[in-house]
C-alpha cells in the first residue's frame, strides 16, 4: 500500500534562515507526490508536485522540494523562511489502481512550522 | 471565479442527531472526495466519487453516509452511528486527472456536543 511519512510534528526556524519539512514515501511503482499547506481554520493549499523529470520541484510563495529516488524521500525546501509562512504541511502521495477504480490522495500527519521573527 | 463551497463553516449538534454537511463545486470536475481531519492524524479519507452516481468507501467510512445525484454537489451526511463526530471535514474535487491532484474546499468544523 501506498503512504508517506512525516516523521516531524513541528519544526522551529528562525526567520531569514533555510527550512527544511521532511517526507518520505513507500510506492509500489513510480511515485506522484505533492505537498499542500494549510493556515488555521482553511483548506489545503497546493504547493508543488512531482510527477516526473527534474528532481528539484519548483512550487508556490518560494518553496521546492526535492524528489531523492534512492531514499525514497520527498523533503520540502525554502531558501529563506518568512513568519508567514508558518501553518501546518502536508506531505502526500497519489493511490492510482485502474483495477479497482482506485484514484486518491493518501495524507501524512502533517507538520507544523514555526518561524520566528 | 470557479471553487468549491462547504457549508456551514461551522456547525455544533447534539449527541445522536444526523447532520449533512454540504459541498459543491463549480470547476466541473469529475471525482470529488471527503476527508476528516482530526489533530495529529493528518487527513483520512471517508468517501470519494469518481463520477455521478458512482462513491466508494474511503478508510473511514463507517457512520457516514454521501450521495453524488449531481455532478456539483457531494454530501455528507454523519449519523449517529459515528462515534467520534467532531472534527473538521474537507471536501475536495480532482483538479488533474493525470496526476491526481486534488483542489480543496475551506472546510467545515462540526462540533457534537
Amino acid at each position: 500500500a501506498q503512504s508517506v511519512a512525516q516523521p516531524e510534528d513541528q519544526v522551529n526556524v528562525a526567520e531569514g534562515n533555510p527550512l527544511t519539512v521532511k517526507c518520505t514515501y513507500s510506492v509500489s511503482g513510480n511515485p506522484y507526490l505533492f505537498w499542500y499547506v494549510q493556515y488555521p481554520n482553511r483548506g489545503l493549499q497546493f504547493l508543488l508536485k512531482y510527477i516526473t523529470g527534474d528532481n528539484l520541484v519548483k512550487g508556490s510563495y518560494g518553496f521546492e522540494a526535492e524528489f531523492n529516488k534512492s531514499q525514497t524521500s520527498f523533503h520540502l525546501k525554502k531558501p529563506s523562511a518568512l513568519v508567514s509562512d508558518s501553518a501546518l504541511y502536508f506531505c502526500a502521495v497519489r493511490d492510482l489502481h485502474i483495477s479497482y477504480n482506485t484514484d486518491k490522495l493518501i495524507f501524512g500527519t502533517g507538520t507544523r512550522l514555526q518561524v520566528f521573527p | 471565479d470557479g471553487g468549491i463551497t462547504q457549508s456551514p463553516k461551522y456547525l455544533f449538534r447534539k449527541e445522536g442527531q444526523n447532520v449533512t454537511l454540504s459541498c459543491e463545486q463549480n470547476l466541473n470536475h469529475d471525482a470529488m472526495y471527503w476527508y476528516r481531519q482530526d489533530p495529529g492524524q493528518g487527513l483520512r479519507l471517508i468517501y470519494y466519487s469518481q463520477i455521478v452516481n458512482d462513491f466508494q468507501k474511503g478508510d473511514i467510512a463507517e457512520g457516514y453516509s454521501v450521495s453524488r445525484e449531481k455532478k456539483e454537489s457531494f454530501p455528507l451526511t454523519v449519523t449517529s452511528a459515528q462515534k467520534n463526530p467532531t472534527a473538521f471535514y474537507l471536501c475536495a474535487s480532482n483538479r488533474d486527472r493525470n496526476t491526481g491532484e486534488l483542489f480543496f474546499g475551506e472546510g467545515s468544523r462540526l462540533t457534537v456536543l
